[in-house]
């Protein structure tokens, strides 16, 4: 079965720090990866994704993650803060074998301080 | 292009009341996927269909809950009675796996409904 971890269920940055949001997974073949970002009242919108191939991964607004396999982790991170930032976070697995039905984890909420 | 529609976007209702929720997915799209989202329990998959067939719906909470999709345009998620502890928000997502070059899992999700069971 596939499971994610995602440490730490609120994590506050000033804005212009560095934001690290931390994701392990779990899963007994080759994962796909995803992070999504929920806004108030929205839905999920798909940040980035690692499928196959290069292990950096560049998203939507300056975001990227590193996909380590020995470390089966897939931390997302972004240079520079801002205030658009705060938001939920969630990183994803998914096994494309089983109809590529998403296993979220718990979610991270991002609060920018000025 | 229009992404996933879900209606109602807020529905309020009383305890023992029959609720549906609505999805329309994106045109082309194959998978359609119910999840609920709650603080205490986070992103749950209820249900998923390809091509309209119900795959996996080891996560519908109980017979209370059911799910249809009786066309490639529509699905619907329905509790019958309602209680206060299905209060939540209901998202449908939809995606293309056609085993081509996009064949990546990445899952488009509607704006959510969000139910209250008084």
């Amino acid at each position: 079965a596939q499971s994610v971890t995602q440490l730490g269920s609120h994590v506050s940055v000033s804005e212009g720090a560095l934001v690290l949001l931390r994701c392990n997974y779990s899963s007994s073949v080759p994962p796909y990866l995803f992070w999504y970002v929920q806004y108030p009242n929205q839905g999920l919108q798909l940040l980035l994704k690692y499928t196959t191939g290069a292990t950096l991964v560049k998203g939507i607004n300056g975001f990227e993650a590193e996909f380590k396999k020995s470390e089966t982790s897939f931390h997302l991170t972004k240079p520079s803060a801002h205030m658009s930032d705060a938001a939920e976070y969630f990183c994803a697995v998914s096994d494309l074998r089983k109809g590529g039905k998403l296993i979220f984890g718990q979610g991270t909420e991002l609060s920018v301080k000025p | 292009d229009a992404g996933v529609i879900q209606s109602p976007r807020h529905e309020v209702t009383e305890m023992g009341q029959e609720v549906t929720l609505r999805c329309k997915p994106i045109s082309g799209h194959d998978y359609l996927f119910w999840y609920r989202q709650t603080m205490m329990r986070g992103l749950e998959l209820l249900i998923y269909f390809n091509n309209n067939v119900p795959i996996d719906d080891s996560g519908m909470p109980e017979d209370r809950f059911s799910a249809k999709m009786p066309n490639a345009s529509f699905s619907t998620l329905k509790i019958q009675p309602s209680e206060p502890r299905d209060s939540a928000v209901y998202f449908c997502a939809s995606s293309k796996l056609a085993g081509g070059v996009t064949n990546t899992g990445e899952l488009f999700f509607g704006e959510g409904s969000r139910l209250t069971v008084l």
